[in-house]
């Protein structure tokens, strides 16, 4: 593994089903974000882990939910998938706390179609 | 007001030319300041940091304006390969979870 790398590539999924989205990073990064990629409004943050057991809300958390367990691994549900959450999902890992030159590392994300 | 705002293009430029984006933030304790660089159908990745003194990498260069609460990002001699969407980013704080992104600028070079 080299970076950041992201499961599965895409899936569709039926309303009401719930779903995991996997992301895992062989960085050391302490810090591991998910984000939405909707055209049109860019990446927004989903939830964020700074460190391994800690997690916080981030501008459009509704719906998800997050674990971090280790340093390496930042899982993302989808408790009851609705079709508003049709998107791009993006995971990121950087330092924390970060240098301002300190920057995002992405994996290559999980297009997600719910129907 | 969006909190980054970018204008979105798409920019349709040929060969050669020079193409300048611009950036504008409103948090005015915005700490550190990135472009970033996504092609189609794949993630973001860092193409430069931002100083307040100007940076240069080649053909790119990127200039901040803190009074004015701009960033830009110039393109000399574009190439076919700089087709992609360009996203401004800014940190307001020391954590990852204070940064924001903009839409992003999408520019085509022809041929």
């Amino acid at each position: 593994i080299a970076g950041i790398t992201q499961a599965p590539t895409s899936q569709i999924l039926a309303a009401g089903r719930r779903m995991t989205l996997r992301c895992t990073q062989d960085m050391r990064h302490n810090a591991m974000y998910w984000y939405r990629q909707d055209l049109g409004l860019g990446l927004r943050l989903i939830h964020y882990s700074n460190t391994a057991g800690t997690t916080g809300k981030g501008e459009v958390p509704d719906g998800y939910s997050v674990s971090r367990a280790n340093t390496d691994d930042f899982p993302l549900t989808l408790a009851s998938a609705v079709p508003s959450q049709t998107s791009v999902y993006f995971c990121a890992s950087s330092d924390f706390p970060a240098t301002p030159t300190d920057t995002q590392y992405f994996g290559p994300g999980t297009r997600l179609t719910v129907l | 007001r969006k909190e980054v705002e970018q204008d979105p293009g798409p920019f349709n430029v040929p060969e050669g030319a020079t193409v300048a984006f611009n950036c504008t933030y409103s948090n005015s304790a915005s700490q550190s300041f990135f472009w970033y660089r996504q092609d189609c159908r794949k993630e973001p990745k860092l193409l430069m940091s931002v100083y307040s003194s100007g940076n240069e990498d080649g053909r790119f260069t990127a200039q901040l304006n803190r009074a004015s609460q701009y960033i830009s990002l110039l393109i000399r001699d574009s190439k076919l390969s700089d087709s992609a969407t360009y996203l401004c980013v800014v940190n307001a704080g020391t954590g990852g979870f204070k940064t924001i992104f903009g839409a992003g600028t999408r520019l085509f070079v022809k041929a």
